[in-house]
């Protein structure tokens, strides 16, 4: 049973446009909801988190959207570049407790 | 600090041959994680340790997986029997106990014919 479900799976964006992935999850425990991003043949590296308390976390280019009600969490990548092509995971956690993964968004940025 | 450290980083096996993958925590990071990525499955958790005890093995696919963590700088992820459906990369990730951030290693990539 997937505690976090992703989508979409692959996402294609072009230069300068927005990536937009989405992340929904059931569980009301869970208090911690990061992004992973991962590049080929290198482990995933955390990018962004954010505690439910707030709605809205930005880090530079990167936007964690959270909607506590909905029960859904969303990254947006503004003017998208190919450097960021490489697969997204979301993740959900209890307090400090193990990470729930989406299965990944593979991005692809073209010039 | 040299992050989390896993070898070998690429291991080819026959079937049926024990596998034994390792990983060096980074220091004063209590909690370890053994992950597995495939893409049919993407990231699993296979188990993880807190202060070298198993919290949590319900990951472990079956008995011919086993892990240890004899100390506080060193975990084993063992495969004996393997077999070609546990070809897939195996991923070590360690958390201070105060912090939520799992910091991940490079990776084994393991493939049994």
């Amino acid at each position: 049973q997937q505690q976090v479900k992703q989508s979409p799976q692959s996402l294609i964006v072009q230069k300068g446009g927005i990536s937009i992935i989405n992340c929904a999850y059931e569980n009301t425990a869970f208090d911690y909801f990061p992004w992973y991003q991962q590049f080929p043949g290198k482990g995933p590296a955390l990018l962004i988190a954010i505690r439910p308390d707030v709605s809205e976390k930005k880090e530079g280019r990167f936007t964690i959207s959270f909607n506590k009600s909905a029960k859904q969490f969303s990254l947006h990548i503004m003017d998208s570049q190919p450097g960021d092509s490489a697969t997204y995971f979301c993740a959900a956690s209890k307090p400090l407790g193990r990470l729930y993964f989406g299965r990944g968004t593979q991005l692809t940025v073209w010039p | 600090d040299a992050g989390v450290i896993q070898s070998p980083r690429h291991e080819v096996t026959e079937m049926g041959q024990e596998v034994t993958l390792r990983c060096k925590p980074i220091s004063g990071h209590n909690s370890l994680f053994w992950y597995r990525q495939t893409m049919m499955r993407g990231l699993e958790l296979l188990i993880y340790f807190n202060n070298n005890v198993p919290i949590d093995d319900s990951g472990m696919p079956e008995d011919r997986f086993s892990a240890k963590m004899p100390n506080a700088s060193f975990s084993t992820l063992k495969i004996q029997p393997s077999e070609p459906r546990d070809s897939a990369v195996y991923f070590c990730a360690t958390v201070r106990d105060s912090s939520y951030e799992q910091y991940f290693g490079p990776g084994t990539r393991l493939t049994v014919t």
